[in-house]
């Protein structure tokens, strides 16, 4: 079974850019949820996607946004990018009901300079 | 609101010896508790999960954890440290599907 896939792998931008990174879930997850793990910061939650609603966001300013598309796949769109969104990109993702275990992804990496 | 608590941001231990990471939690209700490790650059990987089932819960890799109600705590062990067992650590708690939240992280580092 594929586990969670993310894309691009490496991002680089300069500041005021615009970012979109992808995720597409295990198969069969509708869930999806988005974090940022900044340096030193441990892992922040920006966004849940479940059943192509925007369920729930963290404590990110509205130009991180993004959304969940007919197969679950997500993409996520940081706008006007400043030096402090250098960060990796979490995706994971998440079967209906319980178990409430998140599956991970292996992370966008995006620098802005 | 539920929470958790790592204590150690970096523990040290040498190679053969106990691994001990600290992780307590608060809720109001018996929550969910999990374990995930994050090796450089890469994402978290689950190493077990607390569900009710059983008090004590084995992962992967010979990492096991004990759900201790009385002291809300949930701290990872493993008898024998590996080189390869260098990473950070992290614990989690959820009992909604909107609502997992993880501790700050606990680095463990192996000396040889």
């Amino acid at each position: 079974e594929a586990g969670v896939t993310q894309s691009p792998t490496h991002l680089i931008k300069t500041r005021g850019q615009q970012a979109t990174l992808r995720c597409s879930p295990i198969s069969g997850h509708t869930s999806v949820y988005w974090y940022q793990q900044a340096l030193g910061l441990g892992l922040q939650f920006l966004l849940w996607y479940d059943e192509g609603e925007e369920r729930n966001r963290g404590n990110f300013p509205p130009r991180f946004s993004g959304r969940q598309f007919p197969n679950y796949s997500s993409e996520l769109n940081v706008n006007a990018l400043e030096l402090e969104d250098s960060a990796l990109y979490l995706c994971a993702s998440r079967g209906r009901g319980i178990p409430l275990e998140q599956y991970f992804g292996p992370g966008t990496r995006l620098t802005v300079t | 609101a539920q929470s958790v608590t790592q204590l150690g941001s970096h523990v040290s231990v040498s190679e053969g010896a106990l691994v001990l990471l600290r992780c307590n939690y608060s809720s109001s209700v018996p929550p969910y508790l999990f374990w995930y490790v994050q090796y450089p650059n890469q994402g978290l990987q689950l190493l077990l999960k607390y569900t009710s089932a059983a008090t004590l819960v084995k992962g992967i890799n010979g990492f096991e954890a004990e759900f201790k109600k009385s002291e809300t705590s949930f701290h990872l062990t493993k008898p024998s440290a590996h080189m390869s067992d260098a990473a950070e650590y992290f614990c989690a708690v959820s009992r909604e599907a909107n609502d997992m939240r993880f501790g700050a992280g606990t680095r463990l580092t192996v000396k040889p």
